[in-house]
C-alpha cells in the first residue's frame, strides 16, 4: 500500500497570505489527523477528521481550519499567515477511530516571511 | 501543562549496547502509548506501541515497558545500531479511543556511536 502523501512538500509564503495543504491518507483509511511541529512547541495536535466530520480540535486560533472529502483526502487551511506559523505540518492516517497506530506523512514545510 | 514528558533531551550510546529512552505522563486516562522515530524535515515513523492493559510489548530489537502506577514508560533498543540515531518521541492517546488525538513528548535525540 502506498503511504500517506502530503502536498506540497515545501512552501514559502508572506505574512497575511493564506495557504492550503493537502493530505491523502493510506488507501482504505478513513481518519486523518493534523499536527504542527515547531522547535519551540514540539508536535501539537491541530484537528482530526473521520467520514468528513471534524471529531476533535486542538488549541489553535480560528485561522486554522480543515476539511475532509468523501474520498478521505483532507485539506487544512491557514489564513492571514503569521511568522509564527512557520512549521512542519504533518498529517497522520488512521484506519478507524480507536485503531491504535497512526501513520504519518512526510510533512509540508511552511516558511512564512 | 505538559502531559507527556521526556526529560532527557539527548542520549549517547555505543553501538551494540542497550539504549533506554524514558517517558513520563500525568494523565491516568491515557489508554494507548506509541513510540515514533523521526529524522529532521520528515514525518515520524511508527516503531512500537502498548496498550494500557499491558506492561510490556516486544518487536524485534524494540521493547516498550509500561509502569502505570508510576505513569512511566520506556523504550529499550537492543542492540543499538548507528542507524537508530534519530529523535524519538513518545505519544499518548486518551479517553478510550473516542479520539485519535495524540499528545507528544518533547523528544529525545539518540546518538549511537560506532
Amino acid at each position: 500500500k502506498a503511504g500517506v502523501t502530503q502536498t506540497p512538500r515545501y512552501l514559502i509564503k508572506t505574512r497575511g497570505q493564506q495557504v492550503t495543504l493537502s493530505c491523502s491518507p493510506i488507501s482504505g483509511h478513513r481518519s486523518v489527523s493534523w499536527y504542527q511541529q515547531t522547535p519551540g512547541q514540539g508536535l501539537q495536535f491541530l484537528f482530526e477528521y473521520f467520514s468528513e466530520t471534524q471529531r476533535n480540535k486542538g488549541n489553535f486560533p480560528g485561522r486554522f481550519s480543515g476539511r475532509q472529502f468523501s474520498n478521505s483526502r483532507s485539506e487544512m487551511n491557514v489564513s492571514t499567515l503569521e511568522l509564527g506559523d512557520s512549521a512542519l505540518y504533518l498529517c497522520a492516517s488512521i484506519g478507524e477511530p480507536g485503531q491504535e497506530t497512526q501513520y504519518f506523512g512526510p510533512g509540508t514545510r511552511l516558511l512564512v516571511l | 501543562d505538559q502531559q507527556v514528558k521526556q526529560n532527557s533531551p539527548s542520549l549517547s550510546v555505543q553501538e551494540g549496547r542497550i539504549s533506554i529512552l524514558n517517558c513520563d505522563y500525568t494523565n491516568s486516562m491515557f489508554d494507548y502509548f506509541l513510540w515514533y522515530k523521526k529524522y529532521p524535515a520528515e514525518g515520524p515513523t511508527f516503531l512500537i506501541s502498548i496498550s494500557s492493559i499491558k506492561d510490556k510489548n516486544e518487536d524485534g530489537r524494540f521493547t516498550v515497558f509500561l509502569n502505570k502506577s508510576a505513569k512511566h514508560l520506556s523504550l529499550h533498543i537492543v542492540p543499538s545500531q548507528p542507524g537508530d540515531s534519530a529523535v524519538y518521541f513518545c505519544a499518548a492517546r486518551g479517553y478510550g479511543g473516542a479520539t485519535n488525538k495524540l499528545i507528544f513528548g518533547t523528544g529525545t535525540l539518540l546518538a549511537v556511536q560506532p
